[in-house]
């Protein structure tokens, strides 16, 4: 069983629409986040978590909101979707103690919304 | 801010060439690290190397190597006798000031 598990991997849908990702992780991890990637410009951070009781918007964070249910547990949600929201989304985790620790990928959600 | 530049848009080899992917990170921390990743064409993303900013050392692994100099910001990555299975997406990336900004990425088509 992959270490970072994210759902749906695939996802269609309408504007206006409100989706959840989910992403759950076995590696014991305090630190998720949520990226998302665009052809020509890589991954952009839009949360970040290093605990339960801790949130933080990353680069990209209008237009979503993430819920941080458990230390394994970290979901992604877009209120209101809209077409320039159709990406590849990733959820990472890390070790605690410093952002410096490679951060290890889920194999990613492919939103497409119409 | 912090930028992590990748020239390279795309590259295409013939297997068993070398080929080097460019990394070259702006920052004004003085501890950082570097990252690189790959993304193959499933999609998922895999940890190749992280290098910490006092770490000058290069390193090799396999078929891979990594050349770290900070007087020129640059982090590149060299594969060695590329195969077919190296094709992929190649991303650095660059920890400093409690934030990993990645590149752009260079996608690399190696062909038998």
């Amino acid at each position: 069983d992959a270490d970072v598990t994210q759902t749906p991997r695939n996802r269609i849908t309408k504007t206006g629409k409100r989706i959840m990702l989910e992403c759950s992780q076995t590696k014991g991890h305090d630190r998720m986040y949520w990226y998302r990637q665009d052809p020509g410009l890589g991954l952009r951070l839009i949360y970040y978590s290093f605990d339960v009781k801790d949130i933080n918007k990353g680069e990209i964070s209008d237009g979503y909101s993430v819920s941080r249910q458990a230390q394994a547990k970290f979901s992604l949600s877009l209120e209101s979707a809209i077409p320039n929201q159709t990406a590849l989304y990733f959820c990472a985790t890390s070790e605690g103690g410093g952002g410096n620790q490679p951060q290890h990928f889920g194999d990613g959600t492919r939103l497409s919304i119409l | 801010a912090q930028k992590v530049t990748q020239a390279q848009t795309e590259i295409s080899v013939v297997e068993k060439e070398d080929v080097t992917l460019d990394c070259v990170y702006e920052t004004r921390d003085t501890t950082y690290y570097l990252f690189w990743y790959k993304q193959p064409p499933s999609g998922e993303l895999v940890f190749l190397i992280r290098r910490n900013s006092f770490d000058e050392q290069n390193e090799i692994s396999g078929r891979y190597s990594w050349n770290f100099q900070k007087s020129t910001s640059s982090f590149n990555f060299t594969i060695t006798a590329s195969q077919v299975v190296d094709s992929a997406v190649y991303f650095c990336a660059l920890y400093g000031f409690q934030k990993l900004v990645f590149g752009t990425g260079t996608r690399l088509l190696v062909s038998p």
